[in-house]
């Protein structure tokens, strides 16, 4: 298996410019989750959905954000308009739930996203 | 590679020795608990896990405590080598009333291993 698989995996734009992130789940995972990582605020749950079904987006910091899940195999992050405390890298993790608890995330390299 | 965070404790070890990194956890009804590793440049990649009906668990070289009683969790790596220096996650999954589960990640330790 590919693993997670996320592209671009480097974002340079331009303040109010559109940024959108792209991620493909492992095949057969239920859940997709994107997190965004920095510095200061280290590892933050942004959204995560359940069988392409978005179950909560309570980490998402602004109207700014919107994810989406077409389908099983695809999820888009979409930065309208991008701002300089946006840039982060972030990443998606692809999880499947097991018997009882044992939904173990594994993550994707990561999109460096930089707003100038 | 990316920071993961300037002010992020540290462990320096000498290669060879025995590592150990200390978690708290916040939330008494976390029932799962998972440790990952994170590289520089590359996600965050899963280590172990643990049930909260367990206190200990074993994997190769890596050995996962947990201590309910006083929310503490910790990662013993045996004979550490270079290549396990990276930033150490611990992260807590609660079940919530709704049906869904949130994982809550720690802010992470950076282990150093001299060689």
């Amino acid at each position: 298996d590919a693993g997670v698989i996320q592209s671009p995996r480097h974002e340079v734009t331009e303040m109010g410019q559109e940024v959108t992130l792209r991620c493909k789940p492992i095949s057969g995972h239920d859940y997709l989750f994107w997190y965004r990582q920095t510095m200061m605020r280290g590892l933050e749950l942004l959204i995560y959905f359940n069988n392409n079904v978005p179950i909560d987006d309570s980490g998402m910091p602004e109207d700014r954000f919107s994810a989406k899940m077409p389908n099983a195999s695809f999820s888009t992050l979409k930065i309208q308009p991008s701002e300089p405390r946006d840039s982060a890298v972030y990443f998606c993790a692809s999880s499947r739930e097991g018997e009882g608890l044992t939904d173990t995330q594994y993550f994707g390299p990561g999109t460096r996203l930089t707003v100038l | 590679g990316e920071s993961v965070g300037l002010h992020l404790p540290t462990l320096s070890v000498q290669e060879g020795d025995n590592s150990i990194i200390n978690c708290a956890y916040s939330n008494s009804a976390s029932d799962y608990f998972i440790w990952y590793k994170q590289e520089s440049g590359k996600g965050p990649q899963f280590i172990i896990d643990i049930r909260s009906n367990m206190d200990k668990r074993q994997g190769q070289r890596v050995t996962v405590l947990l201590n309910k009683t006083v929310k503490h969790l910790s990662l013993q790596i045996a004979a550490t080598q270079p290549g396990d220096s990276a930033v150490y996650f611990c992260a807590e999954n609660i079940s919530l009333d709704t049906g869904r589960r949130a994982l809550t990640f720690g802010s992470g330790t950076r282990l150093q291993v001299q060689p």
